[in-house]
């Protein structure tokens, strides 16, 4: 099977801009969270879609959005963009996300985003 | 807020010890824990899990130990290898699989 996949892998944007990050899951995972990590943060909880809907959501300002297609690729989007959202954007995808099965989260290698 | 710490940014051991990576936690709806790897470039990847049911779960020369009472859990590799030098994430869940990382701690084992 293949991994999960993350496009673009680099990306440079400047103040203001929006940017579009885009993730496919493994074939057959329904559940795709988006992380953000940064040097000393770790890696910080976005949100997470399962089949089309916006699940889980972390405590990011409402610049960091994100869709679920129905082929369960999804993208995230960052409006406005400040200098402070300069950091690795990872997804993961996992079968269902919830529940008993406590699932392993598979990460695709990430998009890293520079706003200059 | 941080709900799981890793308070050593890094750790560096002589190949052939024992290496010792620790993490604490301070929610009690956490119940499963996991520890992921992470290599330069790459995503990263599932190490070894533990559920709360469990005090230590062991994989070849990877043994993770929990003390809920402490809200501390600690991954021990042991021999450690070169190939281990990477980033190691701590990451904790709930019943609701909301997952939380630490910030990771860089582990560099020297030949």
């Amino acid at each position: 099977k293949a991994g999960v996949t993350q496009t673009p892998r680099y990306l440079i944007k400047t103040r203001g801009q929006q940017v579009t990050l885009s993730c496919s899951p493994i074939s057959g995972h329904r559940s795709v969270s988006w992380y953000q990590q940064t040097p000393g943060q770790g890696l910080q909880f976005l949100f997470e879609y399962f089949s089309e809907t916006q699940r889980n959501k972390g405590n990011f300002p409402g610049r960091f959005s994100g869709r679920q297609f129905s082929n369960s690729r999804s993208e995230m989007n960052v409006s406005t963009l400040e200098l402070g959202d300069s950091a690795l954007y990872l997804c993961a995808s996992s079968l269902v996300g919830q529940g008993a099965s406590r699932e392993t989260q598979y990460f695709g290698p990430g998009t890293r985003l520079l706003v200059l | 807020d941080q709900q799981v710490k890793q308070n050593s940014p890094s750790l560096s051991v002589q190949e052939g010890r024992i290496s010792i990576l620790n993490c604490d936690y301070t929610n009690s709806m956490f119940d499963y824990f996991l520890w992921y790897k992470k290599y330069p470039a790459e995503g990263p990847t599932f190490l070894i899990s533990i559920s709360s049911i469990k005090d230590k779960n062991e994989d070849g020369r990877f043994t993770v130990f929990l003390n809920k009472s402490a809200k501390h859990l600690s991954l021990h590799i042991v021999p450690s290898q070169p190939g281990d030098s990477a980033v190691y994430f701590c990451a904790a869940s709930d019943n609701n699989n909301d997952m939380r990382f630490g910030a990771g701690t860089r582990l560099t084992v020297k030949p």
